[in-house]
């Protein structure tokens, strides 16, 4: 099984800064990658595709990008509705597996 | 718009069944293949299983081995989920999600809930 190793797991940051959360596969997965970001009670939203694909209406503060096996999602400034929990996922190869996800606090 | 929409949870007793269904619209739904991923309180994202766009290719995850089984019919654009021997470890969301080459869709879940 392909292992998704997704860090921080907590990540304190204030509106307006730049912040990155890093996953990394146990074994090539291409660029099969998606991110989601979810809110309690709600169903994960996907935000990034396809390793680098912006899904159809997110903010262009969300970025994704790729090398080798070490993927990163990137929110360029931190806005308020941007605090959640943040998950990777690679579907590459069954099982697919998600990372831990990392909780994304206001500093 | 491309949607997913689950249904059949509720609350079983320890040992019950019970069989969730997906209904996918707006896209071509015999196109794809198509997953259980769940998720319990407070916990993180678990796939379950996996059925190929035609149904012959199946996976399931450990957890639910031999007990839950997969199924679908295009005809109708449904995607299910039969679960049996349920445990308190299965109370989760279930989400039926496609993890595609030029998308990725996820329904809103529906709870199942295990306890005595």
């Amino acid at each position: 099984d392909i292992q998704m190793t997704q860090s921080p797991s907590t990540l304190s940051a204030s509106v307006g800064d730049r912040v990155t959360i890093t996953c990394r596969a146990s074994q090539s997965i291409d660029t099969w990658l998606a991110w989601y970001q979810q809110k309690p009670g709600k169903a994960p939203k996907v935000l990034i595709y396809k390793s680098s694909n912006l899904e159809s209406g997110v903010p262009s503060r969300f970025s994704g990008g790729a090398s080798g096996t070490e993927f990163t999602l990137t929110i360029s400034s931190l806005q308020p509705d941007d605090f959640a929990t943040y998950y990777c996922q690679q579907y590459k190869s069954n099982p697919y597996t998600f990372g831990q996800g990392t909780r994304l606090e206001i500093k | 718009e491309m949607q997913l929409v689950e249904s059949g949870g509720g609350m079983v007793q320890p040992g019950g069944s019970l069989r969730l269904s997906c209904v996918a619209s707006g896209f071509t739904f015999s196109s794809f293949s198509i997953n259980w991923v769940r998720q319990a309180p407070g916990k993180g994202l678990e796939w379950v299983s996996y059925i190929s766009s035609r149904g012959s290719t199946i996976h399931y995850g450990d957890s639910v081995k031999g007990r839950f089984f997969i199924s679908r019919d295009n005809a109708d654009n449904s995607l299910f989920l039969q679960m049996s021997s349920l445990g308190v470890e299965d109370t989760a969301t279930y989400y039926c999600a496609i993890f595609g080459p030029v998308f990725v869709l996820w329904g809103q879940g529906t709870v199942v809930t295990v306890s005595s």
